[in-house]
């Protein structure tokens, strides 16, 4: 079974500051998947990355196959990133079947 | 851009009623998801889906859910007999290839009373 684990749960940040959200899995994956929750619920995916990194906009994620690991960060962060941000690994074993971390809810203040 | 719909956004109804949420993934994709989120929790996989049958589903997809794809647009998720533990956001997804980015749909919030 995959065990998935975010940290920190909760973060709180002012305007501007760099924001890293982490993730450690147990299991041998095929990819891992960032999401970003809506206040309202609405699921995006962010990325999809199965080694190294990846950048968008302002948002940069990183994996380390070897390791377990991956990391989100977010540059010069906006109160419109405040959401819940969830780690979703794609074990090996499983197929499409995605587990999901408890997620990261992340406030920016202004 | 193309997005993936769902239908009810909102659904409430008795215990041991009948739902059936309705999706309508991306028109070329071809693998599909369903997912659920109780209050507070984790999102959990329901059931994948791909070329007309189920490819993999998860122990809490029981006897009591079914998926369907009925016709070329639309994929289904059939509760038979709702418990008050099936109140939960649901959420539908697709892609294209097996691995790769998945696109969400909104997600109907079911409430079982």
């Amino acid at each position: 079974k995959n065990e998935v684990e975010q940290s920190p749960q909760n973060l709180t940040a002012q305007e501007g500051e760099f924001i890293t959200i982490n993730c450690s899995y147990s299991v041998g994956i095929s990819a891992l998947h960032w999401l970003q929750q809506h206040p309202g619920g609405g699921i995006v995916s962010l990325f999809m990355l199965s080694s190294g990194k990846k950048k968008h906009g302002r948002l940069i994620a990183t994996i380390n196959i070897q390791e377990k690991h991956s990391s989100l960060h977010i540059t010069a962060s906006h109160p419109r990133d405040s959401a819940v941000y969830i780690c979703a690994p794609n074990p090996k074993a499983a197929g499409n079947k995605l587990t999901f971390g408890g997620g990261t809810r992340v406030l920016v203040k202004p | 851009e193309p997005e993936v719909t769902q239908t009810p956004s909102h659904q409430v109804t008795q215990m041991g009623q009948e739902v059936i949420l309705r999706c309508v993934p991306i028109s070329n994709h071809l693998y599909f998801y369903w997912y659920r989120q109780i209050l507070g929790q984790k999102v959990e996989f329901l059931v994948s889906f791909y070329n007309n049958e189920i490819s993999e589903k998860s122990e809490i997809f029981d006897d009591q859910f079914s998926v369907e794809r009925p016709d070329g647009s639309n994929f289904t998720l059939k509760i038979r007999s709702t418990k008050l533990e099936d109140s939960a956001m649901y959420f539908c997804a697709s892609t294209r290839p097996r691995v790769e980015t998945q696109y969400f749909g909104p997600g109907t919030r079911l409430l079982v009373l």
